[in-house]
């Protein structure tokens, strides 16, 4: 069974559009998070949600939208996507104070 | 504030020496470091971590770190390498409550037959 699913694997665009891409992890983990790993492996949280509330939002445009419908799930929403959004996004989970889990990435391009 | 920096974006390595990667931190407080694998299009995966028992810590696939607070250091190494350890590499530093973890820049690891 998969631990942190992320769907979908792989998200071509065109600029401009809305895309969203959707996280779920069947762990019973409290804790989501949302990574940004651009074309040079860099690896940077965007967002934290612990029991479907907000707890850390890093500088990160506010095109970016997280929303968490329940603990099991938390989805990331995309407005007016731009060329430099191309990145692979990670989802993760975790246990209050444990380690994090890593689903295995959305490959975006905006073309 | 917390971060790691991994000395060398690239390390080659013959099949059955020794694997030494490079990860210093700095934090203001007592560190977690971990270190995850990246295998190609594929998520991470943990690797070990230290959450301030023993310092040398063991992981799967025969690698180890050992936490040097003397030299701010977590290097992770594997006494003889494997072609499947080719792979890309990250060390990370979090506070006590897990909540942000701080990734270094990642060592992508060659075996060479």
């Amino acid at each position: 069974d998969t631990a942190v699913s992320q769907t979908p694997k792989y998200l071509v665009t065109q600029m401009g559009n809305d895309k969203s891409i959707k996280c779920e992890q069947n762990l019973g983990h409290d804790t989501m998070y949302w990574y940004k790993q651009d074309s040079k492996k860099f690896l940077k949280i965007m967002f934290s949600y612990n029991n479907k509330e907000l707890i850390i939002n890093e500088t990160v445009p506010n095109r970016f939208s997280p929303k968490s419908p329940d603990k099991a799930h938390l989805n990331l929403h995309i407005n007016s996507l731009e060329l430099g959004d191309s990145a692979v996004y990670f989802c993760a989970s975790s246990s209050y104070q444990e380690t994090q889990y890593f689903g295995p990435g959305t490959r975006l391009l905006v073309l | 504030a917390q971060s790691v920096t991994q000395l060398g974006s690239h390390v080659s390595v013959s099949e059955g020496a020794l694997v030494l990667l490079r990860c210093n931190y700095s934090s203001s407080v007592p560190p977690y470091l971990f270190w995850y694998v990246q295998y190609p299009n594929q998520g991470l995966q943990l690797l070990l971590k230290y959450t301030s028992a023993a310092t040398l810590v063991k992981g799967i696939n025969g690698f180890e770190a050992e936490f040097k607070k003397s030299e701010t250091s977590f290097h992770l190494t594997k006494p003889s390498a494997h072609m499947s350890d080719a792979a890309e590499y990250f060390c990370a530093v979090s506070g006590h409550n897990f909540n942000k973890f701080y990734f270094g820049s990642g060592t992508k690891l060659n075996v060479k037959p």
